[in-house]
């Protein structure tokens, strides 16, 4: 039961590269989300998706654009990579955001951009 | 402006004792409140949660208090155990346009329990 899969672990960019993390959950989970956590700052919402065709913004959502053709996949696209993007990215998804469903976490990518 | 607040970056308990965490917000739209632990290199998983219309869930040895007219929450680990190391997420829900639930997390607390 793999849950929400995230890949890659690790990416180091450069500056004005750009680059998708990949987030895929096999639950037939209808809400999907990226977020960052930086140190001291907590969990910070990138953009979210409460269904395939459907994404919105979240809390931090410059520099990055996300689809959702399919249930099972969410990726986040950096656009143009800048070092404030440096930071531990965390695909999460529900049931549903329209109840309190617990939020599924993947292991994270660590992104450095030099 | 922080709403759900963590205030304690990190705590040190000895093994066998009670471990209680903390966290204060101040949206009273929150209903429902939810603690996530995180283990280094791995995502948060969630532990355990409170409606509103509570003020006390438990489940094992965590147990959530809430006290909506304070605005405050806690989390107590009874015994402590050295496997419960980890990063503590304090996290609040509101409706947000319409049907929707927004989700706040607090910045953590990382608690370490001395063997």
């Amino acid at each position: 039961n793999a849950g929400v899969t995230q890949t890659p672990k690790f990416q180091v960019l450069k500056t004005g590269q750009s680059m998708t993390l990949q987030c895929a959950q096999d639950m037939n989970h209808e809400y999907m989300s990226w977020y960052r956590q930086d140190p001291g700052m907590g969990l910070r919402l990138i953009h979210y998706s409460v269904g395939a065709g459907i994404t919105d913004q979240g809390e931090v959502p410059n520099g990055y654009n996300v689809s959702r053709s399919t249930t099972e996949d969410f990726p986040l696209r950096l656009l143009s990579a800048a070092p404030s993007q440096t930071s531990v990215y965390f695909c999460a998804s529900s049931y549903s955001n329209r109840d309190n469903s617990p939020l599924h976490f993947g292991n994270g990518t660590r992104l450095t951009v030099t | 402006d922080q709403q759900v607040k963590q205030n304690s970056p990190s705590l040190s308990v000895q093994e066998g004792r009670i471990s209680i965490l903390n966290c204060d917000y101040t949206n009273s739209m929150f209903d429902y409140f939810l603690w996530y632990k995180k283990y280094p290199a791995e995502g948060p998983t969630f532990l355990i949660s409170i409606s509103s219309i509570k003020d006390k869930n438990e489940d094992g040895r965590f147990t959530v208090f809430l006290n909506k007219s304070a605005k405050h929450l806690s989390l107590h680990i009874v015994p402590s155990q050295p496997g419960d190391s980890a990063v503590y997420f304090c996290a609040a829900s509101a409706r947000s346009g319409g049907s929707n639930y927004k989700l706040t997390f607090g910045k953590g607390t990382l608690l370490t329990v001395n063997p």
